[in-house]
């Protein structure tokens, strides 16, 4: 398949383990975060958001925290399974109402 | 079918072609976005649109151009395509109103020779 990074972070996991991406992000006018799950071959796909009005959100199976102090958002995925293998992305909004900033993305490897 | 529609999936060019990337959807959404992909460098945005008619730079418009025919169509063109531009393009919906989720098509290979 597609590689959409050759030198990007691994993080590898045992299934069933859970799984913890970081993300620093650069703008302290970022009000709006969100994170990209991008299969080989395909589109990045939305996993989940949050507003900066917000410490933590949950969704099915995967939770992000946002620690607005050190500007840091990590995504938490239960569970992991074989399927999650993906590279990750985290967004943010800077201090725009319309574009996202997107950084370089964390290689997620799921061992069976 | 797909809300976000990319064509071609793969093309593959020599250097001083004008090629053409096309992008349909189906969601309703006013805004649209090009994005090249390298590998280790995330998404960079080249052009977006908030309505027919509206079109603005992104952080590397550069030996690309744009067309919104119609709410639902957004397409990239590369006038003189060079070896550099050979990466993974995307388009990507929006809706209006606030920074909100950015739908995404599957991308176009684009290969420059």
């Amino acid at each position: 398949g597609e590689s959409v990074g050759l030198h990007l972070p691994t993080l590898s996991v045992q299934e069933g383990d859970n799984s913890i991406i970081n993300c620093a992000y650069s703008n302290s006018a970022s009000d709006y975060f969100i994170w990209y799950k991008q299969e080989s071959g395909k589109g990045p796909q939305f996993i989940i958001d949050i507003r900066s009005n917000m410490d933590k959100r949950q969704g099915q199976r995967v939770t992000v925290l946002l620690n607005k102090t050190v500007k840091h958002l990590s995504l938490q995925i239960a569970a992991t399974q074989p399927g999650d293998s993906a590279v990750y992305f985290c967004a943010e909004n800077g201090d725009s109402s319309y574009k996202l900033i997107f950084g370089s993305g964390t290689r997620l490897l799921v061992r069976p | 079918d797909a809300d976000v529609t990319q064509t071609p999936r793969n093309r593959i060019t020599k250097t001083g072609k004008r090629i053409m990337l096309e992008c349909s959807q189906t969601k309703g959404h006013d805004r649209m976005y090009w994005y090249r992909q390298d590998p280790g460098l995330g998404l960079r945005l080249i052009y977006y649109s908030f309505d027919v008619k509206d079109i603005n730079k992104g952080e590397i418009s550069d030996g690309y151009s744009v067309s919104r025919q119609a709410q639902a169509k957004f397409s990239l063109s590369l006038e003189s395509a060079i070896p550099n531009q050979t990466a993974l393009y995307f388009c990507a919906t929006g809706r209006a109103g606030g920074v909100d989720e950015q739908f995404f098509g599957p991308g176009t290979r684009l290969t420059v020779l």
